[in-house]
């Protein structure tokens, strides 16, 4: 079965600018995370949804939101781009639960100059 | 943010040697484990899981044991080979908050032949 896709697979914003990052789980799989990968930070939660709805929010300033669609599909917006947000942006889908793993796309890497 | 990676601990091991990579999590109620590999330039890769019902489970060349007395979690990798040079992560799930992962700062490892 696809994976999960992740566009656009490399960005590059300047600051102040606003970007929308794209995810598509896996056929199945509500429950649809984001994350912030840096070398500084790591991984880091930024949010989930789940049916629509936003179950759950990380620590981050509202310039970062996101939605889901009825397809499940997912997308996350960061407005005000500010330099600290260049990072490795990864969506993750897992099934109702999630026991059986999640699954990561391959990222959007994201640069702001 | 709860992950912090600031500088990443590094494994190096001759190929053919078993690799023990290990991970202390943050929370006591958490109930599920997961360890992900991730390569230079991908997403994290699931590996194998574990349930905080169980101490150990083992897959195809990996055995991950959980210790939640001290709060740990080693992901054992059996005759190493190149190709598992990467960085690894252990995540914790605390269910009350859905899916949400937290992702320990991970650890380089580096397969020698």
């Amino acid at each position: 079965k696809a994976g999960v896709t992740q566009t656009p697979r490399y960005l590059i914003k300047t600051r102040g600018q606003q970007v929308t990052l794209s995810c598509s789980p896996i056929s199945g799989h509500r429950s649809v995370s984001w994350y912030q990968q840096t070398p500084g930070q790591g991984l880091q939660f930024l949010f989930e949804y789940f049916s629509e709805t936003q179950r759950n929010k990380g620590n981050f300033p509202g310039r970062f939101s996101g939605r889901q669609f009825s397809n499940s599909r997912s997308e996350m917006n960061v407005s005000t781009l500010e330099l600290g947000d260049s990072a490795l942006y990864l969506c993750a889908s897992s099934s109702v639960g999630g026991n059986g793993g999640y699954t990561f796309g391959s990222g959007t890497r994201l640069t702001v100059v | 943010g709860e992950s912090v990676g600031l500088h990443l601990p590094t494994l190096s091991v001759q190929e053919g040697d078993n690799s023990i990579i290990n991970c202390a999590y943050s929370n006591s109620a958490s109930d599920y484990f997961i360890w992900y590999k991730q390569e230079s330039g991908k997403g994290p890769q699931f590996i194998i899981d574990i349930r905080s019902n169980m101490d150990k489970r083992q897959g195809q060349r990996v055995t991950v044991l959980l210790n939640k007395t001290v709060k740990h979690l080693s992901l054992q990798i059996a005759a190493t080979q190149p190709g598992d040079s990467a960085v690894y992560f252990c995540a914790e799930r605390l269910q009350e908050y859905g899916n949400k992962l937290v992702f320990g700062a991970g650890t380089i490892l580096r397969v020698k032949s």
